[in-house]
């Protein structure tokens, strides 16, 4: 089983769907992180989590809310998905520390029509 | 703040050749430094990093990257490139700022090699 698993791997909804990505891990990591890939734009931090009680906003949160449900669950919503959030999204983990990288899901694509 | 920027949208190289991709950085304290390759239609996977030590870090897949704190810079090499090699390509640093430590990451080098 791989380390991070993103659920589902790929999604198609409508504009003005509610819909949640779902990331778990068996790392036993502390920090879980969403990022939004686009084409030239490389990845963009969304949301990122030390721990169950501790979830910070990244640099483009607006339109997405996260939930930290247990230390191996975080799980990324777009309330109300709009076109331009069509993009591949990637969970990462990593330990407490930040210094030895991060471990990456496989992602999710998502097209928002 | 801290940064990082990766010059070139996309690499050629033909297969055989040794190859570069380049990494530049910007940050407050002692750099962590790090390189992931993403292959299509999969997640980002590690190839190396460096925190402190010998200024050449060997890595995954035959990958090396040479760190030159003059030049601020963190450039990915391998000395003889594969087809298989063809990817897109990351550098990340550690961020000193109000983020904790997050990695910042650049936009990534496409890196084609032709047979």
């Amino acid at each position: 089983d791989a380390d991070v698993t993103q659920t589902p791997r790929n999604r198609i909804t409508k504009t003005g769907k509610r819909i949640m990505l779902e990331c778990s891990q068996t790392k036993g990591h502390d920090r879980m992180y969403w990022y939004r890939q686009d084409p030239g734009l490389g990845l963009r931090l969304i949301y990122y989590s030390f721990d169950v009680k501790d979830i910070n906003k990244g640099e483009i949160s607006d339109g997405y809310s996260v939930s930290r449900q247990a230390q191996a669950k975080f799980s990324l919503s777009l309330e109300s998905a709009i076109p331009n959030q069509t993009a591949l999204y990637f969970c990462a983990t990593s330990d407490l520390s930040g210094n030895y990288g991060y471990t990456f899901g496989s992602g999710t694509r998502l097209t928002v029509v | 703040a801290q940064s990082v920027a990766q010059p070139e949208d996309q690499v050629n190289v033909a297969e055989g050749n040794p190859l570069t991709v380049k990494c530049t950085y910007s940050v407050s304290g002692n750099p962590y430094l790090f390189w992931y390759v993403q292959y299509p239609n999969r997640g980002l996977q590690f190839l190396l990093k460096y925190i402190t030590g010998d200024n050449l870090v060997k890595g995954s897949y035959g990958f090396e990257a040479e760190f030159n704190k003059s030049q601020t810079s963190f450039h990915l090499k391998k000395p003889s490139a594969l087809v298989s090699d063809s990817a897109l390509y990351f550098c990340a640093v550690r961020d000193y700022g109000g983020s904790q430590g997050n990695l910042i990451f650049g936009k990534g080098t496409k890196l084609s090699v032709k047979p």
